[in-house]
């Protein structure tokens, strides 16, 4: 079965530019959540999006924004870069008009270092 | 209130069964989760609880819930080396985010 696709999977920068990470959800999944796990650090929710728009905001710094497109892929932009932005970033898919609950399958990440 | 707390360690012998803890805040969580991550890798899927239920069982796993002192807990029965992992558990409310535990890290000594 497909699962939630996320590209990059590893991504060296350094302070004070700029990455973008993109995450491929769950065919027929309409959510998409962002998290960042930082080392050692359970996963800290940043935004989500039902349905290309915006549905909850999280611990998102201001330099870092997120759309979903048409196609329901999403797209997290981080703009000057901090070391301490250095960690894992995760996307997570879900179908929200499932009736039996909402359960967020999980992508394998983008490790993002920055230098 | 989206406390979520684990013990951070537990080592068992391979064969016997790990039991891991959590606790959480928000009583009006509608579903409870427990996700496990390799070392290095993403959050995988092991089993979720709807809030009206005490218990599940799926193979190895069991899921217990008790409700009144919000508190989970996951039993892996026949603990294997390939069980070593960090253990997150994770409350929700649907259509709202996740808020993970700290997680429990799982040693299994062969």
């Amino acid at each position: 079965a497909a699962g939630v696709i996320q590209s990059p999977r590893h991504l060296i920068k350094e302070k004070r530019e700029t990455a973008t990470l993109k995450c491929y959800p769950i065919p027929r999944h309409d959510t998409v959540y962002w998290y960042q796990q930082g080392p050692g650090q359970d996963p800290q929710f940043l935004i989500s999006f039902y349905e290309k728009m915006q549905s909850d905001k999280g611990s998102i710094p201001d330099r870092f924004s997120a759309q979903q497109f048409s196609d329901y892929h999403s797209e997290l932009n981080m703009s000057s870069l901090e070391l301490g932005d250095s960690a894992l970033y995760f996307c997570a898919s879900s179908l929200r008009r499932q009736l039996r609950g909402e359960t967020q399958y999980f992508g394998p990440g983008t490790r993002l270092l920055v230098l | 209130g989206e406390d979520v707390e684990q013990s951070l360690f537990l080592s068992v012998r391979e064969g016997d069964s790990s039991v891991i803890n959590c606790t959480y805040t928000d009583s009006s969580s509608t579903y409870l989760y427990w996700y496990k991550q390799e070392p290095g890798a993403g959050l995988q899927l092991l089993t979720y609880i709807f809030s009206n239920m005490d218990m599940k069982q799926d193979q190895r796993l069991t899921v217990l819930l008790n409700k009144k002192d919000k508190h989970l807990s996951l039993r892996i029965a026949d603990t294997q080396t390939g069980d070593s992992a960090i253990y997150f558990c994770a409350e929700s409310k649907p259509g709202n985010q996740f808020y993970f535990g700290t997680g429990t890290s799982l040693t299994v000594i062969p």
